[in-house]
């Protein structure tokens, strides 16, 4: 079992519907990443939280999704309403700090289905 | 032009052949590379990163060609655990690492 968690497992919701994802990484790790995986693709980034803030979310539909992680230790990630495409994997990472050698470890992932 | 580029497969191969996978990225700023391991519907987990010197873990032998922008993974002795996908991931320091994954290529190892 992954050390990152993640909940919950799996999510099928209807479209337009609020969805919510909650991620806590390895104790100690600085930064906590969220991708979005499309069957048959490669995880892609979604938000970078460095403690509290967001170092990078270039890639996040902002007009429905959000994202926080207010205490710097865990976080959330919501999209209101979902869409049909909206449909993946969704994965939270963490790694010690932001380096670029260092390994990000991966939750087991949430995965959901819009109806 | 995708940022991370690997044949998608499957690679179909008998238990012990050797398989090399091949992955080249377009950011010849990019300074950090690895190859992750993705079984069926679970999460991606660090197999290994990947030096321009060309490192060796067990039966798994990664190279770097950054003239190239070349990345690979050999796997020798293939065992039928060896079946997963693998996904080929450069990342870029911008400040902070951001990582830009490949599609993945999928193995399958049969008896």
């Amino acid at each position: 079992e992954a050390e990152v968690a993640q909940s919950p497992r799996y999510k099928i919701t209807e479209k337009s519907q609020a969805v919510a994802f909650w991620c806590d990484p390895i104790s100690g790790h600085a930064t906590l990443y969220w991708y979005r995986q499309i069957l048959g693709q490669g995880p892609e980034l979604l938000v970078q939280f460095q403690d509290e803030s967001v170092v990078d979310d270039s890639q996040l539909p902002k007009d429905r999704f959000s994202a926080e992680r207010l205490k710097g230790v865990d976080s959330t990630l919501k999209i209101q309403p979902a869409e049909l495409g909206d449909s993946a994997m969704y994965l939270c990472a963490s790694s010690l700090e932001g380096h670029s050698n260092q390994p990000q470890h991966f939750g087991d992932g949430t995965r959901l289905s819009i109806l | 032009r995708k940022e991370v580029e690997q044949d998608p497969g499957p690679f179909n191969v008998p238990e012990g052949a050797t398989v090399a996978f091949n992955c080249t990225y377009s950011n010849s700023a990019s300074q950090s590379f690895f190859w992750y391991r993705q079984d069926c519907r679970k999460e991606p987990k660090l197999l290994m990163s990947v030096y321009s010197s060309g490192n060796e873990d067990g039966r798994f032998t990664a190279q770097l060609n950054r003239a190239s922008q070349y990345i690979s993974l050999l796997i020798r002795d293939s065992k039928l655990s060896d079946s997963a996908t693998y996904l080929c991931v450069v990342a870029m320091n911008t400040g902070f690492q951001k990582l830009v994954f490949g599609t993945g290529t999928r193995l399958l190892v049969s008896p």
